[in-house]
């Protein structure tokens, strides 16, 4: 069936560094691709979303690219801060199809000053 | 605009027992959403109502229920828990169906407890 990997965390990065987190999808078909942020305590947040091959989801300095070839909607961000430690999940859906959002197991990223 | 609230944030409860949990949407939002998030199983959609109908399902046991009412308010029920229930519920709500493509909003969660 339809799933998303994501990579193990937890991820810790100093303040101002360089964030990756990879997320790659087995899906039929080609499906719209997104990263939610969860804050401690707080439910998900959307964060940014890609809907076709190529398309670049951007929002708040962190972008993802949704690379078809490479079945990959990678995270970036060019400079983390403190405020950005949080658990960020992969997710896609089949909106054609009416499906739910199917979850990747997040990634923890913790951000130290 | 107030966000999606849930009721109770925690609830604990001992395994047998049947438990409710609320869910308000955001005001205008016709569809809600519900998830289990489990440290092993990660988030897991239930399912989904629209306009006070089930659109959709996710693969849980019949142990939990759902309904939605006119003022588009959600309620999920789990009647005989098992330890295994032990997860934070979430609920999203969204103007138009989710499984069309619609941004969900998603409320802080009830965390539940089984013991």
């Amino acid at each position: 069936g339809d799933s998303v990997t994501q990579m193990e965390g937890p991820v810790t990065l100093s303040e101002e560094a360089f964030l990756t987190i990879n997320c790659t999808y087995t899906a039929t078909g080609y499906p719209s691709l997104f990263w939610y942020v969860q804050y401690p305590g707080e439910g998900l947040q959307l964060l940014l979303k890609a809907t076709k091959a190529d398309d670049k989801g951007s929002n708040k300095g962190f972008e993802a690219t949704y690379r078809k070839e490479t079945t990959s909607f990678h995270l970036e961000k060019g400079s983390v801060q403190v405020s950005d430690s949080a658990v960020y999940f992969c997710a896609l859906s089949f909106p054609q199809a009416g499906t739910a959002l199917i979850f990747g197991k997040g990634t923890t990223l913790s951000v130290s000053s | 605009k107030a966000g999606v609230t849930q009721t109770p944030r925690y609830l604990i409860k001992t395994r047998g027992q049947q438990v409710t949990l609320s869910c308000s949407p955001i005001s205008g939002h016709r569809s809600v959403s519900w998830y289990q998030q489990t440290p092993g199983q990660g988030l897991q959609f239930l399912f989904e109502y629209f306009s006070e109908t089930q659109r959709n399902k996710g693969n849980f046991p019949g142990r939990f229920s759902g309904r939605q009412f006119s003022n588009s308010r959600s309620e999920m029920n789990v009647s005989t828990l098992e330890l295994g229930d032990s997860a934070l519920y979430l609920c999203a709500s969204s103007h138009g169906m989710a499984g069309a493509g619609e941004t969900q909003y998603f409320g802080p969660g009830t965390r539940l407890l089984v013991l």
